[in-house]
């Protein structure tokens, strides 16, 4: 199976600080990788997939990068709603399998 | 409006079965694959199964595979997930979502529902 490691773990961060999350694949995956928020006791929410394409509805700020086994997601300018937990997804191949999340957590 | 509703969840005991289902409507069920994920307790998130737009193809976590299958029924617009041999490591939220495109590899899920949840305890 695909491994997808995630880090941090969690960071603290303020409103308008830039946060960059990093996702790390075991074998190349090519650009099959999507990101979700988590916002406590509701379900996920898809924000980017294909490394980089921002899904509707998505604010601009956030944002995608990479391919091959190392890939990104920033958020340009944090702001309140976005404090919630964040997973990288690999669909390259099945198992899809997730990283471990990572935890925005006001600073 | 597009949307996914779980049902089926419940407290079971080890090794007894359980079938959840998920409703879909507002969306043209029969194009979409579907998936469903689940989250334990304080946990995070857990690809459990997928199935091809049509049934013809599905899709297990190691985890699952040989207890768990996944299936639906076009004419209903409903995915279901029957559950056997149940294990208290099983105990999670329980999610289904649509997949953006036809085939269950290769893309993202982009409507989830709301999640039903299941505790397997004695």
């Amino acid at each position: 199976d695909i491994q997808m490691t995630q880090s941090p773990s969690s960071l603290s961060a303020s409103v308008g600080d830039r946060v960059t999350i990093t996702c790390r694949a075991s074998q190349s995956i090519s650009k099959y990788v999507n990101w979700y928020q988590q916002k406590k006791g509701e379900a996920p929410n898809l924000l980017i997939f294909a490394a980089s394409s921002l899904q509707t509805g998505v604010p601009s700020r956030f944002s995608g990068s990479g391919s091959g086994t190392d890939f990104t997601l920033t958020i340009s300018s944090l702001q309140p709603e976005d404090f919630a937990t964040y997973y990288c997804q690999q669909s390259y191949i099945t198992p899809q399998t997730f990283g471990q999340g990572t935890n925005v957590e006001v600073k | 409006q597009v949307q996914l509703v779980e049902s089926g969840g419940g407290v079971v005991q080890p090794g007894r079965s359980l079938r959840l289902s998920c409703a879909a409507s507002g969306f043209t069920f029969s194009r979409y694959a579907v998936h469903w994920v689940r989250q334990a307790p304080g946990k995070g998130l857990e690809w459990v199964a997928a199935v091809s737009y049509d049934g013809s193809n599905e899709n297990y976590a190691d985890s699952v595979k040989g207890r768990f299958t996944i299936s639906r029924d076009i004419s209903k617009n409903t995915l279901y997930l029957q559950m056997k041999s149940l294990r208290t490591e099983d105990t999670a939220v329980y999610y289904c979502a649509r997949d953006r495109y036809s085939h269950v590899s290769g893309s993202s899920m982009d409507v989830w529902g709301k999640g039903t949840t299941v505790i397997v305890s004695s």
